[in-house]
């Protein structure tokens, strides 16, 4: 079956490290981009950054740059999104996802795993 | 580059039909046919529901349709269910910087 695979839950506390991931099954992982999307409490999609599996080839959105860390393992086909140090406010939803398109840019987000929320507190 | 612009909210009947809008800038939505549409039920993962401005992935129902005029996309959904309540948002390819954009969503409530 084709799905992205992401733990439920995790807690740290402020100025910890923190390493999420996302499984890849039913399809051939370095053929599509992965993208990561943070969903605040109560809030909208934010599009963090995007992944080519192929070449670790790393896009990251200007807010998230120097912020977070995006990476794959090709062995065991999974990404990853990884913080250094965590703040409260990193607290939300993390959602990975595949990117598609049908021409050399662009494209949509399809499917979506399930989400892992991080919750940061002392 | 700013989030698109989405209503917040929208109800309909069921059965109605209702839009959504989604309001970008040249330099997004008015520069490139890259604009999706996802529904995220509560508690639950975003869904494609169109892509490249008006195309449906299959699987999805073909009252949702979608449409793009200058830098405005919207997304029509016709004879609304119980189960179209949720919140919609949009999104777009910039090809710079954040390379994709969303909208800040639209809650659809179906009375």
């Amino acid at each position: 079956e084709l799905q992205l695979v992401q733990a439920g839950a995790e807690v740290r506390k402020p100025g910890e490290s923190l390493k999420i991931s996302c499984k890849s099954d039913g399809y051939s992982f370095t053929t599509y981009w992965i993208v990561w999307v943070r969903q605040m409490p109560g809030k909208g999609l934010e599009w963090m950054g995007i992944i080519n599996p192929s070449d670790s080839n790393t896009k990251y959105s200007p807010p998230f740059q120097g912020q977070v860390t995006i990476s794959v393992d090709k062995s065991i086909t999974t990404a990853y999104l990884q913080w250094s140090s965590l703040k409260a406010s990193d607290t939300a939803i993390y959602y990975c996802a595949r990117r598609l398109l049908t021409g050399d840019r662009g494209g949509w987000f399809d499917p979506w795993g399930q989400g892992t929320l991080v919750i940061v507190s002392s | 580059q700013s989030a698109l612009t989405q209503p917040a909210s929208v109800s309909g009947s069921l059965g109605q039909s209702i839009t959504i809008s989604c309001t970008g800038s040249s330099g997004d939505i008015g520069r490139y046919n890259y604009v999706s549409w996802y529904q995220q039920q509560a508690g639950k993962a975003p869904a494609v529901m169109i892509f490249d401005v008006a195309y449906r992935p299959s699987g999805v129902s073909n009252r949702f349709s979608g449409s793009k005029s200058g830098n405005t996309a919207s997304l029509t959904i016709s004879g609304l269910q119980a189960e179209d309540e949720a919140d919609y948002y949009c999104s777009a390819y910039t090809g710079s910087g954040a390379l994709w954009v969303f909208g800040g969503g639209t809650r659809l409530t179906v009375l």
